[in-house]
């Protein structure tokens, strides 16, 4: 089965500090992964993509990919209390179906 | 940009009733629409991917005729919950992307309780 895995959180960070988001992912055939950004009560946003080994930068966020150790991560850089939210990780594999973690819970305290 | 609209946003029903939700792409034409379900404090669990023109193709588990799918064309997908009981109380959201391998944009969703 294929699977996405996020710590659940939650993860409070200042503002201004960086926060670290984590994601795992079991199937190897995945060729994608996506950052999402879901507010309470709200659908997803699409925060950025990213395909290649290694890092790919999007204002205050990185996107990093490691596909040997099958590990998605996202950083957000000065984080700001607006931050605040659950962001959610996937994958998307060679039948182009996107497959979602639990997201983490972020909250930023001012 | 690429803007999709759900209508309605929310909708609260009698048990046993049918309820019909509606996906557009506003300003792109989506070959490809994608239905998810979305429980308290879970992650998006993808129900179904239409196809324009074409029949839906369901996610295992997912009874196709209780979750009628619709995708008459390039920019609207529609979703009917069929004889909805209090367990089909969920949030529902659609998303949309030009093709098949291309970036799926999501709709606002549509929260459905059942009464």
């Amino acid at each position: 089965q294929k699977e996405v895995e996020q710590n659940s959180g939650p993860l409070s960070v200042p503002e201004g500090a960086i926060a670290s988001l984590n994601c795992t992912y079991s199937d190897r055939g995945s060729q994608s992964f996506f950052w999402y950004r879901q507010y309470s009560g709200k659908s997803p946003e699409l925060i950025m993509f990213i395909y290649s080994n290694g890092d790919k930068e999007d204002g205050r966020f990185t996107a990093q990919l490691n596909k040997a150790s099958q590990y998605v991560s996202l950083l957000i850089r000065d984080s700001q209390p607006s931050d605040s939210a659950t962001y959610l990780c996937a994958g998307r594999g060679s039948n182009y179906k996107l497959t979602f973690g639990k997201g983490t819970l972020l909250t930023v305290n001012p | 940009g690429a803007v999709v609209s759900q209508h309605p946003s929310w909708v609260i029903c009698k048990s046993g009733t049918s309820v019909k939700i509606e996906c557009r792409s506003l300003d792109f034409q989506a070959t490809t629409m994608f239905w998810y379900r979305q429980f308290p404090k879970q992650s998006l669990m993808l129900m179904a991917t239409s196809n324009e023109g074409s029949k839906a193709t369901y996610e295992q588990g997912v009874e196709k005729d209780k979750f009628l799918i619709n995708h008459a064309s390039l920019t609207l997908s529609t979703l009917t919950v069929t004889s909805a009981h209090p367990e089909d109380s969920s949030f529902y959201i659609c998303s949309a992307a030009r093709g098949l391998g291309e970036t799926q944009y999501f709709g606002p969703g549509t929260r459905l309780l059942v009464l």
